[in-house]
């Protein structure tokens, strides 16, 4: 079965705190990616990645194909960063399939 | 590009009436998807078209949905008649591919029925 799994769930640190957002698939995939839904609702493509490692500011993502597991990360997490943290895979030639996601909360 | 845009924002609809959510992708992307997200559910994928063709509707719950892509830059959702347990926020999205480029999400329609 095709399925995406994401730890934790819940997340609450301080400000300022390293985050690690972690995520793993069931198979072998071309590319995983990574969403960001804000408190309004607005769902934000964050990254999308098949090897290595991507940073934009101070996110940054990883993935390990070998292993099937992809880790976002924050340095210097700031309260703006509150936010849900969705992975999501496609499997074969098919459509995405998405996490549960992760509700991320930094707390001033 | 004004990004996805999609109508109405929030729908408050009665049971058994028609209800009709509208989108219109970026310019230029040949994939539109609809989603449905809920809390015990998550994001789900309802159907997704390609060059304005639908490709899979196997995420569609039930008869009472449909959708069409009349032309490159407009797509609706219909749900006829909308029951309670269809209240979701409901998104669409657009991409130049199925999965290996980004999608762009539109804002949702928050839809309740009563």
């Amino acid at each position: 079965k095709n399925e995406v799994e994401q730890s934790p769930q819940n997340l609450t640190a301080q400000e300022g705190e390293f985050i690690t957002i972690n995520c793993s698939y069931s198979v072998g995939i071309s590319a995983l990616h990574w969403l960001q839904q804000h408190p309004g609702g607005g769902i934000v493509s964050l990254f999308m990645l098949s090897s290595g490692k991507k940073k934009h500011g101070r996110l940054i993502a990883t993935i390990n194909i070998q292993e099937k597991h992809s880790s976002l990360h924050i340095t210097a997490s700031h309260p703006r960063d509150s936010a849900v943290y969705i992975c999501a895979a496609p499997f074969g030639n098919e459509k995405l399939t998405f996490g549960t996601g992760t509700r991320l909360t930094i707390i001033p | 590009d004004a990004g996805v845009i999609q109508s109405p924002r929030h729908e408050v609809t009665e049971m058994g009436q028609e209800v009709t959510l509208r989108c219109k992708p970026i310019s230029g992307h040949d994939y539109l998807f609809w989603y449905r997200q809920t809390m015990m559910r998550g994001l789900e994928l309802l159907i997704y078209f390609n060059n304005n063709v639908p490709i899979d509707d196997s995420g569609m719950p039930e008869d009472r949905f449909s959708a069409k892509m009349p032309n490159a830059s407009f797509s609706t959702l219909k749900i006829q008649p909308s029951e309670p347990r269809d209240s979701a926020v409901y998104f669409c999205a657009s991409s130049f591919a199925l999965t290996s480029f980004p999608q762009y999400f539109g804002p949702g329609t928050r839809l309740t029925v009563l």
